[in-house]
């Protein structure tokens, strides 16, 4: 079955730096992958999309890259803030589907 | 635009009982998805209906069940409520079914607490 691995473990990191967040996944070759931000007590909210035949994709200060061979995709945010601190998740397309599938998460957190 | 929009926000039931959650979708929408998020997990998928017919079900018991009316809203009804049923439910909206581009547009759930 479809497998989404995020760090579940906290990233700390310090104001200004750049955050990378990892989406691994395994038994399955997904069309799209998105990401997602959470805040606590809030719903998901959709950040950025990326298709299987792109390597990258950028917005505003966000990258998200896409490697098929590695089954993996990694988010960046560049010149962290304080208010980035969030949960952010990544969803793949279920089997070709318009349905995602979410993975755990990973919580970022950037101090002053 | 109006976003999606969820009631109530928080419920308390007890095991057995039954509920019922609703959903308003974002204006111009026609699908809606329903998730439930365990704290610390993410979202699972329940069920998607599109133009009011069920359009895909994850791996819940029948005892979720749900309904999309012609308005595009939606309701996420549980019946005979267990402990594990604890947890926040999500429901999404999105512009068409067929489509693999369409992001999801959450609303805030509605926490559920069964004792």
């Amino acid at each position: 079955s479809q497998k989404i691995e995020q760090n579940s473990e906290a990233l700390n990191i310090q104001e200004g730096k750049t955050a990378t967040l990892t989406c691994n996944y395994t038994n399955y070759s997904p069309a799209y992958l998105q990401w997602y931000r959470q805040d606590p007590g809030r719903g998901p909210v959709f950040l950025l999309l990326i298709r299987e035949n792109e390597k990258e994709k950028r917005k505003e200060r966000l990258k998200v890259t896409f490697d098929t061979t590695l089954k993996q995709s990694l988010f960046h945010i560049t010149a962290s803030q304080p208010a980035d601190s969030a949960t952010y998740l990544c969803a793949l397309d279920m089997s070709n589907t318009d349905k995602l599938i979410f993975g755990t998460g990973t919580r970022l957190q950037v101090f002053p | 635009e109006t976003g999606v929009t969820q009631s109530p926000t928080h419920l308390i039931k007890t095991r057995g009982q039954q509920v019922t959650l609703r959903c308003s979708s974002q204006s111009g929408h026609n699908t809606v998805s329903w998730y439930q998020q365990a704290l610390g997990q993410g979202p699972q998928f329940i069920f998607q209906y599109y133009r009011e017919e069920e359009n895909g079900r994850g791996n819940f018991p029948p005892r979720f069940s749900g309904l999309q009316f012609p308005n595009y809203s939606s309701e996420l009804n549980v019946n005979a409520l267990e402990l594990d049923d604890s947890a926040l439910y999500l429901c999404a909206s999105s512009l068409v079914s067929h489509s693999y581009n369409s992001p999801l547009h959450f609303g805030n759930g509605t926490r559920l607490t069964v004792t």
